[in-house]
């Protein structure tokens, strides 16, 4: 099948620790993109990656941080210095070329 | 600033009847938008597509209508199910640049009553 996958689906962590989230995509496609959605709120750009080894910051990008060392994986950590990690964290890939954005299903982040 | 929103927040209808879901923009350089669709606890799932040399584009009971002159999108659902029952926002691209982002807004909530 293809598509993207966000591991975990549910994740706990404590506050002061840091916290990597998965994305992993076998579409063949050359741009990623991670987005935060919070209640009530539109989806906020974090961080995206138009080609491999090269990424810019969103509108969010502070206190987090992210990787392109493959055209497959984009992983999210969410620092400490994130003041309000606790939101749903997606994953979205793009055709080169073409405008539309497929996501993955998710991970709920939730620091205590 | 500009923005992408959306007029009603939440959208109750009886299965069976039709659905607008309208949304506005304030970008006039927008060359492209997108509606998705969002289940409780998923990801966003594409349903639609339209770009600003088109006034209509219709999909399987689905029909996005664009209104350059107001800055008005909506999205038309034909016969809804219960299926039907998401958060459905749009997205816009804004043009220029090489950068493909989109800009989303904060979604409606329909609810489709058996």
């Amino acid at each position: 099948d293809g598509g993207i996958t966000q591991s975990p689906k549910y994740l706990f962590r404590k506050e002061g620790q840091n916290v990597t989230l998965s994305c992993e995509q076998n579409l063949n496609h050359d741009a990623m993109y991670w987005y935060r959605q919070d209640p009530g709120q539109g989806l906020r750009l974090i961080y995206y990656s138009q080609i491999v080894n090269d990424f810019q910051k969103g509108d969010i990008a502070e206190g987090y941080s992210v990787s392109r060392e493959k055209k497959e994986s984009f992983p999210l950590t969410v620092t400490s210095a994130q003041k309000n990690p606790t939101a749903f964290y997606l994953c979205a890939s793009r055709q080169n070329q073409a405008y539309e954005q497929y996501f993955g299903p998710g991970t709920r982040l939730t620091v205590t | 600033g500009e923005s992408v929103g959306l007029h009603l927040p939440t959208l109750s209808v009886q299965e069976g009847d039709n659905s607008i879901i309208n949304c506005a923009y304030s970008n006039s350089a927008s060359d492209y938008f997108i509606w998705y669709k969002q289940e409780s606890g998923k990801g966003p799932q594409f349903i639609i597509d339209i770009r600003s040399n088109m006034d209509k584009r219709q999909g399987q009971r689905v029909t996005v209508l664009l209104n350059k002159t107001v800055k008005h999108l909506s999205l038309q659902i034909a016969a809804t199910q219960p299926g039907d029952s998401a958060v459905y926002f749009c997205a816009e691209n804004r043009r220029g640049g090489s950068n493909y982002k989109l800009t989303f807004g904060k979604g409606t909530l329909l609810t489709v009553n058996p």
